[in-house]
């Protein structure tokens, strides 16, 4: 089946770090990948998207690669803002399939401190 | 008022009490959806409903009971829950069940079931 493998927080960096969280998954196709966030208190919302290989989703600061080679999708952004404090998620859904069939990720809660 | 809405925010409820949960959504989705979060545990999808039509249901103990009245409104009745139901319950929508439209979600029901 298909999996979604994050790396396990809580990740703590202070204000201005590089960030990076890794997401790893396992699909018998070709997956289109997500990250979610989800802010306290919030539920989820998308952060960016890649739809095929090498292609890269880019928001709000952060960027993720579709690495078909290396089966990744590692969620970065250059310097970390203490807003940038939150669950991310990695999500993974096959081409043929709706929504129905999304596969997440664990989460990964990051805390930035000042 | 635009988005996804949920209410109420908390819940607190007994084993033998009967509860509802609602959503509604102002965006001109097609599909809505309910999840539950637990801690260190992967989002599950418990009930999909596409044009107000059911579409899933992960084999969701029968003590939880979604209606669709329409495709704005979606709740989740609550009856004889266990303490171990305790979550966070998130509603989001889609514009469709299929293709590369993104989840909403709304902002979730805490519930404690004591």
């Amino acid at each position: 089946g298909n999996s979604v493998t994050q790396m396990e927080g809580p990740v703590t960096l202070s204000e201005e770090a590089f960030l990076t969280i890794n997401c790893t998954y396992t699909a018998t196709g070709y997956p289109s990948l997500f990250w979610y966030v989800q802010y306290p208190g919030e539920g989820l919302q998308l952060l960016l998207k890649a739809t095929k290989a090498d292609d890269k989703g880019s928001n709000k600061g952060f960027e993720a690669t579709y690495r078909k080679e290396t089966t990744s999708f590692h969620l970065e952004k250059g310097s970390v803002q203490v807003s940038d404090s939150a669950v991310y998620f990695c999500v993974l859904k096959m081409a043929n399939f709706g929504n129905e069939k999304l596969t997440f990720g664990t989460g990964t809660r990051l805390t930035i401190i000042p | 008022e635009t988005g996804v809405t949920q209410t109420p925010r908390h819940l607190v409820m007994g084993m033998t009490n009967k509860k509802s949960l609602k959503c509604e959504q102002h965006l001109g989705h097609n599909a809505m959806y309910w999840y539950k979060q637990s801690a260190k545990k992967p989002l599950e999808l418990m009930f999909v409903y596409s044009l107000e039509e059911r579409v899933e249901n992960n084999s969701v103990p029968s003590r939880f009971s979604p209606e669709c009245p329409n495709s704005s409104h979606l709740f989740l009745h609550l009856h004889t829950l266990q303490p171990e139901d305790s979550a966070l319950y998130l509603c989001a929508s889609s514009q469709a069940l299929r293709g590369d439209s993104p989840l909403h979600f709304g902002n979730g029901t805490r519930l404690t079931v004591t």
